[in-house]
Order: C-alpha cells, then structure tokens, then sequence
C-alpha cells in the first residue's frame, strides 16, 4: 500500500533560517510522481511542484528547494531564508503512474515563520 | 489564472439533511476530483471523474456520495443524509492531460458543518 509519512507535525523558525521539511514514502510502484503542496491560513491547496520517480535531480525554484532520494524514499523541502508569509501547512504527497489523479498525502507539517 | 471556483464557502446542515456542494473546474480540464480535509487531518481522496464517469473512488466514498457533471461547466458533490463525521472541508480539483492528469489544481474549499 502507498504512505506518505511527514514526521514533523510542526516546526517553528525565526525569519530567514533554513528550514526543511521531511517527507518519506512508500510504494511498490516502479513508476510515481511526488508532490508538495502548501496550504496558506486561507485554506486553499497550492501546487508546489510535481517530480516522476525517473528524475531523481535536485530541484530549485527561488528560496525553495527539493531533495529526492529514492534510495532512501524521501522527498525533502527546503526553504531558504524563510518569511513570515512561508508559514503554512506543508503537505507531502504520492500518486501512482496512472492517471486517475488519486493523490495520497502525508498528515503535513505546519510551519511558523516568525519575525 | 484559471481557478476553480467552489460554492458555498462554508454550510452548516443538520444532520439527515441532504448537502450539494458545487464546483466549477477549469474550462479545458478534462478530470474532476474530489477531495475531504476533516479538521487538523491529512487531505484525503475521495472521487475522480473522468468521460462523465467515476474512474476511482475510496472507501470514503459510500452510497451516501454522488457525483455529477450536469452541464458543461459544473461538477457536484451530494452528500444524501449527513452525517456528524461528513463535518469537513470538501476540495474540488481538476486537471488536464497536457500537464499530467495528476497535476491537480484544487479550489479553495467548501467547510461542512453538519450539527
């Protein structure tokens, strides 16, 4: 069965620290797509980024950054410097490779950027 | 950009009582989900819709759910009976091919409450 497991519930930084957010999972899949997606106090659920299980490259985009390694079936989230508007709820997710749009998401991390 | 509208923000119903909530996709997207969030919870998957048909759904997703897409530009979730635990955030999303059906744009949510 799929997992996504996100083991810290909430973290709490001060502005422009470091911060990563952890994310394992579990597939028997050979083929599946990884997810992030933040959710502002608003409540809406925003795409962060997609990453295939064949592309095992870092990403960058700005402040944010992901780390995928399936070695050790783990897709982190980085942000760098964070901001006070970071803070959000953080969700991890998995879907298989095929279509049927069915995305299984970890518990989330929230994050609190402090002034 | 496209988003995808959902109505009503938030309703509160009675137990028993049946509960539409509404969801216009974007226009191109060719899948519709849709998703429940019960408060302080991972989001959790509840329907895909594709061709005017289900294509998933989980166990969440008993005889008291129903889908419809009556026109060209809305898609509905009814709830027959409510019940205490259906209290909830209900996301709708969609997606097209051309991104990756999985590549899911969510609306901003409709909160049920059910007393």
């Amino acid at each position: 069965a799929q997992k996504v497991t996100q083991a810290q519930t909430e973290i709490s930084v001060v502005e422009k620290e470091d911060v990563t957010l952890d994310c394992v999972y579990e597939t028997r899949d050979t083929t599946y797509y990884l997810f992030w997606y933040k959710q502002p106090p608003s409540g809406e659920l925003v795409f962060l980024i997609r990453r295939n299980s064949f592309d095992e490259q870092n990403e960058i985009s700005g402040r944010y950054s992901w780390n995928f390694q399936k070695s050790t079936s783990s897709f982190n989230f980085t942000i760098t410097a964070s901001q006070v508007v970071d803070s959000a709820v953080y969700f991890c997710a998995l879907s298989d490779s095929g279509n049927t749009g069915k995305l299984i998401f970890g518990q989330g991390t929230t994050l609190q950027v402090k002034p | 950009e496209p988003e995808v509208t959902q109505t009503p923000s938030h309703q509160v119903t009675q137990m028993g009582q049946e509960v539409i909530l509404r969801c216009v996709p974007i226009s191109n997207h060719l899948y519709f989900y849709w998703y429940r969030q019960i408060l302080g919870q991972k989001v959790e998957f509840l329907v895909s819709f594709y061709n005017n048909e289900i294509s998933e759904k989980s166990e969440i997703f008993d005889d008291q759910f129903s889908v419809e897409r009556p026109d060209g530009s809305n898609f509905t979730l009814k709830i027959r009976s409510t019940k205490l635990e259906d209290s909830a955030m209900y996301f709708c999303a969609s997606s097209d091919w051309a991104s990756g059906a999985n590549v899911l744009t969510f609306g901003a949510g409709s909160r049920l409450t059910v007393l």
